[in-house]
């Protein structure tokens, strides 16, 4: 299958820093990419939808100002988490879809805001 | 609007227990039907899928159909293992490709 890959991992930041989070198709054009976040023991909330090229949709009650994303190719979009608190804490998922009728997920980063 | 409900868990099993946990789902036209399986610590997996009605998805002992009448991809599986312990979601993506919806999850804890 089709592989995405996301980086980092995971991140240790600081509290009012921003991070940002990499999620890059390897061997096929995603068209869509789609952001969630997962709070632990609880199913993955879709933060937002982006197409290449144009601005990103959000998903109601997710600050847009806070979760900036840019899908500025075909292969990578990023979600720069601005001024980060602890509650903001999370793992968060890249999914990704081109052609085909499947999504394909990164691996997840593992956000944590001492 | 698009949705998936799953039944909810936790599911606790023996192992070489059958396995059923239930996915029905809300959609405009002909969505594709997916499981996801998340191990502990891990990101998520495709584990099966289906495109149209009446196909069958099956990977590692996991089959789903995909039931249009009764709008359902129930996972089933013949004879759990320890190793089939994980959180599994059922998921829709819909016809026109821009909406990726998620079930809730359901825990799998399958014991010797």
């Amino acid at each position: 299958g089709a592989v995405v890959s996301q980086h980092p991992s995971w991140v240790i930041c600081k509290s009012g820093t921003s991070v940002k989070i990499e999620c890059r198709s390897l061997d096929f054009q995603a068209t869509t990419m789609f952001w969630y976040r997962q709070f632990p023991k609880q199913s993955l909330m879709l933060m937002a939808t982006s197409n290449e090229g144009s601005k990103a949709t959000y998903e109601q009650g997710v600050e847009k100002d806070k979760f900036l994303i840019n899908h500025a190719s075909l292969t990578l979009s990023t979600l720069t988490v601005t001024s980060a608190h602890p509650e903001d804490s999370s793992f968060y998922i890249c999914s990704a879809t081109g052609e085909l009728t499947e999504a394909f997920f990164g691996q997840g980063t593992r956000l944590t805001v001492v | 609007g698009n949705s998936v409900t799953q039944m909810e868990g936790p599911v606790t099993l023996s192992e070489e227990a059958f396995l059923t946990i239930n996915c029905t789902y809300t959609a405009t036209g002909y969505p594709s039907l997916f499981w996801y399986v998340q191990y502990p610590g891990e990101g998520l997996q495709l584990l099966l899928k289906a495109t149209k009605a009446d196909d069958k998805g099956s990977n590692k002992g996991f089959e789903a159909t995909y039931r249009k009448e009764t709008t359902s991809f129930h996972l089933e599986k013949g004879s759990v293992q320890v190793s089939d312990s994980a959180v599994y979601f059922c998921a829709l993506f819909n016809q026109a490709g821009t909406a990726l919806i998620f079930g809730k999850g359901t825990t799998l804890s399958v014991s010797s």
